[in-house]
């Protein structure tokens, strides 16, 4: 089975655009999570979709968003980007939202923003 | 709320040393324990788990022992490689009565560096 897959691996922004970043999870699982990794503040929960739904948000300002389509593959949005977004984001998908199931995580986009 | 504190790295070893890293939690409900480890330039792979007091999570060589009683969660190995160098992670998640979480509350992570 493939594992996470999440594009594009690197990105280079600079402050104020927008940028979208995709996930695509293993087959058959239904949530997917995101997380947001930085060497100041560790590994940060930003948001949890299940069939579609965001069942649970982090402490991130409105400027990230995400949904979930029907297949379970995600996407994430940032807008007004910061120089305090670099960060390697990483996607993470399990077979359902159940504290038992692991979390399986993609290699991360590293985004750097200048 | 709920929190994971590790020891602090970073932490060298020579190769075949005993490996302790340690973890303790404050959780509101029942988490499920989990280590990850990460390697340069990778994503997060799961390294064990243990979902009640009790449990003993192991792969690899590696075990944890879900300690309720002392809210902890420490990772051990017997004799480690080169190849165990990495960053380690503790995190938990947590039910709490009927719902569900899928967050992950991790700890700051423990840097290994194993010497030949």
């Amino acid at each position: 089975k493939a594992g996470v897959t999440q594009t594009p691996r690197y990105l280079i922004k600079t402050r104020g655009q927008q940028v979208t970043l995709s996930c695509s999870p293993i087959s058959g699982h239904r949530s997917v999570s995101w997380y947001q990794q930085t060497p100041g503040q560790g590994l940060q929960f930003l948001f949890e979709y299940f069939s579609e739904t965001q069942r649970n948000k982090g402490n991130f300002p409105g400027r990230f968003s995400g949904r979930q389509f029907s297949n379970s593959r995600s996407e994430m949005n940032v807008s007004t980007l910061e120089l305090g977004d670099s960060a390697l984001y990483l996607c993470a998908s399990s077979l359902d939202n159940r504290v038992e199931e692991t979390q399986y995580f993609g290699p991360g986009t590293r985004l750097l923003v200048l | 709320g709920n929190s994971v504190t590790q020891m602090e790295g970073p932490v060298t070893l020579s190769e075949e040393a005993f490996l302790t890293i340690n973890c303790t939690y404050t959780a509101t409900g029942y988490p499920s324990l989990f280590w990850y480890v990460q390697y340069p330039g990778e994503g997060l792979q799961l390294l064990l788990k243990a979902t009640k007091a009790d449990d003993k999570g192991s792969n690899k060589g590696f075990e944890a022992t879900y300690r309720k009683e002392t809210t902890s969660f420490h990772l051990e190995k017997g004799s480690v490689q080169v190849s165990d160098s990495a960053v380690y992670f503790c995190a938990l998640r947590i039910r709490a009565g009927g719902t569900s979480y899928g967050k992950l509350t991790f700890g700051q992570g423990t840097i290994l560096t194993v010497h030949p």
